[in-house]
């Protein structure tokens, strides 16, 4: 079935430094998502995008937290500084159109390691 | 506000047996949409099923099936002839359909399928 791309897999860094998660979504899906996951529990939503701007975030995207799109590449989630409570993993999703019947297509995570 | 609850932490059940996992959700919207999806040992996310409120009749997919009881606000996953393969943790999500732009996920329910 289509395949949503996260790169890296897993990135450990220092607090306080930047990281920038990258998600190649499947390529005719418009809206595209990035979920947080703590210690394999619940997953929780950090926000939405489309057409170029954020549709919708949760109280966990920070105002250090930042997404962008550009030019139809990697739909990316930027976290600078990175802080201890932000280790988790990190999941794009994607999906054709906005309606709320479509299901959404999972990358398979970044775990993300803040020292 | 919308809120999913899983309340069941852990499931162990014999293979080639029926094993059911109960869902709740609340929302003031008319009309939503229930999801379940199943994350595997690997991290993969992957969508099983769905049912849409506006429907009476409960969702069927394989050996998956929904038990949807909407005066109770209740979305159970029945698994029928469950296998060593269907030990993951399911996750029930919703999304509403007249103001939500995302799913909103349980905690998730850890299956484990023994021989």
């Amino acid at each position: 079935g289509p395949k949503v791309l996260q790169i890296p897999s897993h990135q450990i860094i220092d607090m306080g430094q930047m990281v920038t998660l990258n998600c190649d979504p499947v390529s005719n899906h418009l809206y595209f998502y990035w979920y947080k996951q703590i210690l394999g529990q619940q997953m929780e939503f950090l926000v939405n995008f489309y057409n170029g701007k954020v549709m919708e975030k949760s109280k966990l995207f920070k105002d250090q937290f930042s997404v962008e799109r550009p030019d139809g590449s990697y739909f990316t989630l930027k976290i600078q500084p990175t802080a201890l409570e932000d280790s988790a993993v990190y999941f794009c999703a994607s999906s054709p159109r906005d309606w709320g019947q479509n299901t959404l297509y999972f990358g398979a995570g970044t775990r993300l390691s803040v020292l | 506000a919308q809120k999913v609850t899983q309340t069941q932490t852990s499931i162990s059940v014999m293979e080639k047996t029926t094993v059911t996992m109960d869902c709740v959700y609340e929302t003031r919207d008319s009309s939503y949409f229930l999801f379940w999806y199943k994350q595997t040992a690997s991290g993969e996310i992957v969508f099983l099923i769905r049912q849409d409120s506006y429907k009476k009749e409960n969702a069927t997919e394989g050996h998956y099936s929904l038990n949807f009881q909407k005066p109770k606000s209740s979305i159970g996953l029945i698994i029928t002839a469950t296998q060593i393969e269907d030990s993951a943790v399911y996750f029930c999500a919703m999304r509403e359909g007249d103001s939500g732009t995302y799913q909103r996920f349980g905690t998730g329910t850890k299956l484990q399928v023994v021989p």
